[in-house]
């Protein structure tokens, strides 16, 4: 089973440059989160997703964007990198809410400088 | 605002000990807590998730405790062994699927 599928695992982006970062599941669940993990820090939500066109912002969404066409995929662009967006970010999807475990991506590490 | 805390940051100790992890949370209403496993370089893993009106949860050596009126929860694992070092994170659920993290704790199982 690959659970939740993150691309690519390692970018190094140019202030001002563009990106789109991947996330697939094949699990089928509706609900998908983005988060960023910065050094020595807990993670933080980005956006998220309760299904196929429905997306939400989470405590730091500032400098990104969500979109949610397919219950599989749910991709995060950076439309502006600046050195602040530089951290490890993780996807995660459940089935439901609340009182399901949270399935992870393995992360993509993204310096921009 | 929920805030989540994880203390020590860093833990070593001796192959075969006993030992607690510590997470403390600031509202008590919460629907769940899980308990994730982060090795370096990876994804993070649910361990254990313990629903609101339930004390504890347990799944081999791993037991995760919660006082929702105190704000803590404890993971304790019991025998420990060099394949357990990673960083143990805490995570609160009180806006329906949206977590709130700890800091984490880096454990190192020494042989």
């Amino acid at each position: 089973n690959a659970g939740v599928t993150q691309t690519p695992k390692f970018r190094i982006l140019k202030i001002g440059q563009s990106m789109t970062l991947q996330c697939a599941q094949d699990m089928n669940h509706n609900y998908m989160y983005w988060y960023r993990q910065d050094p020595g820090m807990g993670l933080k939500l980005i956006y998220y997703s309760v299904g196929a066109g429905i997306t939400d912002k989470g405590e730091v969404p500032n400098g990104y964007n969500v979109s949610r066409s397919t219950t599989e995929d749910f991709p995060l662009r950076l439309e502006l990198a600046a050195p602040s967006q530089t951290s490890v970010y993780f996807c995660a999807a459940t089935d439901r809410v609340p009182n399901e475990k949270l399935f992870f991506g393995s992360g993509t590490q993204l310096s921009v400088l | 605002k929920q805030e989540v805390t994880q203390i020590p940051a860093a833990l070593s100790v001796p192959e075969g000990e006993n030992l607690v992890l510590n997470c403390s949370f600031t509202d008590s209403a919460i629907y769940n807590l899980q308990w994730f496993r982060q090795d370096p370089g990876k994804g993070l893993t649910s361990l254990l998730l313990i629903q609101s009106s339930q004390r504890e949860q347990t799944s081999g050596r791993l037991n995760a405790s919660l006082d929702k009126s105190s704000g803590r929860s404890t993971l304790y694992i019991a025998a420990s062994q060099p394949g357990d070092s990673a960083t143990y994170l805490c995570a609160v659920d009180n806006q329906g699927g949206k977590l709130i993290f700890g800091q984490g704790t880096e454990l190192s199982v020494k042989p």
